[in-house]
């Protein structure tokens, strides 16, 4: 375990619906980073929190947001659902000591299903 | 759970032979390379990475491989066991984002 918790396991919702899904970081990470996982796929970067703001964007429409807490947990919002929205939601935790590279730990993600 | 590796790649393996799993990549300036596992309704796991400027690091029962020339990367697992099963990505990381490859499904047959 890497202790990255992320709520809730499961959720369904319909077209047009918002969803917003939480991410606990590892102690001490203060970067978190989500990712989109289609069955089948490996996972795609959504974007990162770093210090409460975005730090770094992937090719997502503006319907995905985020939010980054002061205690470094964070949320993935996403609005006007779309069924090809349905997919594993993953939340990395990571340590930034202002290198490029810091080894992220993955929670075991959200499972959204979009009817 | 459900299945991460739907129309994967599938490396079928004898429980105790080697595994070796290949990735090609496309980012020449990515600095690092890491082989992550992934077990059915679980996260990506770290198994091991490479910095960008080495061509071989060995971990436990684990050894990556990168070739920078043709961009391959590859994962070698030794006596591979049941706990093995599961699908491998490799991922290239570029300003601390992480690019991950399809993946490859590992089944260890008893």
């Amino acid at each position: 375990e890497t202790g990255v918790t992320q709520s809730p396991t499961h959720l369904i919702k319909t077209r047009g619906q918002q969803v917003t899904l939480r991410c606990s970081s590892q102690s001490g990470h203060n970067t978190v980073s989500w990712y989109q996982q289609a069955l089948g796929q490996g996972p795609q970067f959504i974007f990162q929190y770093y210090r409460e703001e975005e730090n770094g964007r992937g090719n997502f429409p503006p319907r995905f947001s985020g939010l980054q807490f002061p205690n470094y947990s964070s949320e993935l919002n996403v609005n006007a659902l779309e069924l090809d929205d349905s997919a594993l939601y993953l939340c990395a935790s990571s340590a930034s000591s202002g290198q490029t590279y810091n080894e992220q730990f993955f929670g075991p993600g959200t499972r959204l299903t979009v009817l | 759970g459900e299945s991460v590796g739907l129309h994967l790649p599938t490396l079928s393996v004898q429980e105790g032979d080697n595994s070796i799993i290949n990735c090609a990549y496309s980012n020449s300036a990515s600095d690092y390379f890491i082989w992550y596992k992934q077990e059915s309704g679980k996260g990506p796991q770290f198994i091991i990475d490479i910095r960008s400027n080495m061509d071989k690091r060995q971990g436990q029962r684990v050894t990556v491989l990168l070739n920078k020339t043709v961009k391959h990367l590859s994962l070698q697992i030794a006596a591979t066991q049941p706990g093995d099963s599961a699908v491998y990505f490799c991922a290239e990381n570029g300003n601390n984002r992480l690019a991950f490859g399809k993946g490859n499904q590992v089944v260890v047959i008893p």
